[in-house]
């Protein structure tokens, strides 16, 4: 099992480009999840999928930011304009099913000068 | 809403016990968990605790519940150096799925 692939691992942006992250979940898992982690924040849920239709969008901190997932094998998360207080490292986590435990990937970790 | 508590950093000597501990709010939680966060990795799962258990063992795991003061242990025994990490505590909160709330983490040290 190739476990949760996030791409890419480094970002580094300028502010009010578009940035976008990928994620791929374990195969079979039909929930997805987005989090941010900041030193000041911790690890704060971005947003939810439960078989790629979001359910839970209350963690997006703003407009700027929207997340996708067209199907069952890949999911986006885009911030556009980017702000340099969206620097963070972003992980994308899957699970079989709605109430089991999470898999995270390695995480991408933006920069936005 | 669920708020989760830890300290945030331990120092232990190599092959001592390291005892993180973590309270939390929300007494409905399911499952509390624990995972590893290596440098520049994401959050590896290590164990967690169905809500109506006390202990839970897992080679040189151990966890401890304690329901009535919500307070949640890891102990790790004979800590080995590639044991340094962060060790983030989580409780699930109700809501139709597995919505973790996580604490701020605990840094572990291990020194020779």
């Amino acid at each position: 099992d190739a476990g949760v692939i996030q791409s890419p691992r480094h970002e580094v942006t300028e502010m009010g480009q578009e940035v976008t992250l990928r994620c791929k979940p374990i195969s079979g898992h039909n929930s997805l999840f987005w989090y941010r982690q900041t030193m000041m924040r911790g690890l704060e849920l971005l947003i939810y999928f439960n078989n790629n239709v979001p359910i839970d969008d209350s963690g997006m901190p703003e407009d700027r930011f929207s997340a996708k997932m067209p199907n069952a094998s890949f999911s986006t998360l885009k911030i556009q304009p980017s702000e340099p207080r969206d620097s963070a490292v972003y992980f994308c986590a899957s699970t079989r099913g709605r109430q089991e435990t999470q898999y995270f990937g390695p995480g991408t970790r933006l920069l936005v000068l | 809403g669920e708020d989760v508590e830890q300290s945030l950093f331990l120092s232990v000597r190599e092959g001592d016990s390291s005892v993180i501990n973590c309270t939390y709010t929300d007494s409905s939680s399911t499952y509390l968990y624990w995972y590893k966060q290596e440098p520049g990795a994401g959050l590896q799962l290590l164990t967690y605790i169905f809500s109506n258990m006390d202990m839970k063992q897992d080679q040189r795991l151990t966890v401890l519940l304690n329901k009535k003061d919500k307070h949640l242990s890891l102990r790790i025994a004979d800590t080995q150096t590639g044991d340094s990490a962060i060790y983030f505590c989580a409780g699930s909160i109700s809501g139709g799925y597995n919505k973790l709330i996580f604490g701020a983490g605990t840094r572990l040290a291990v020194h020779p």
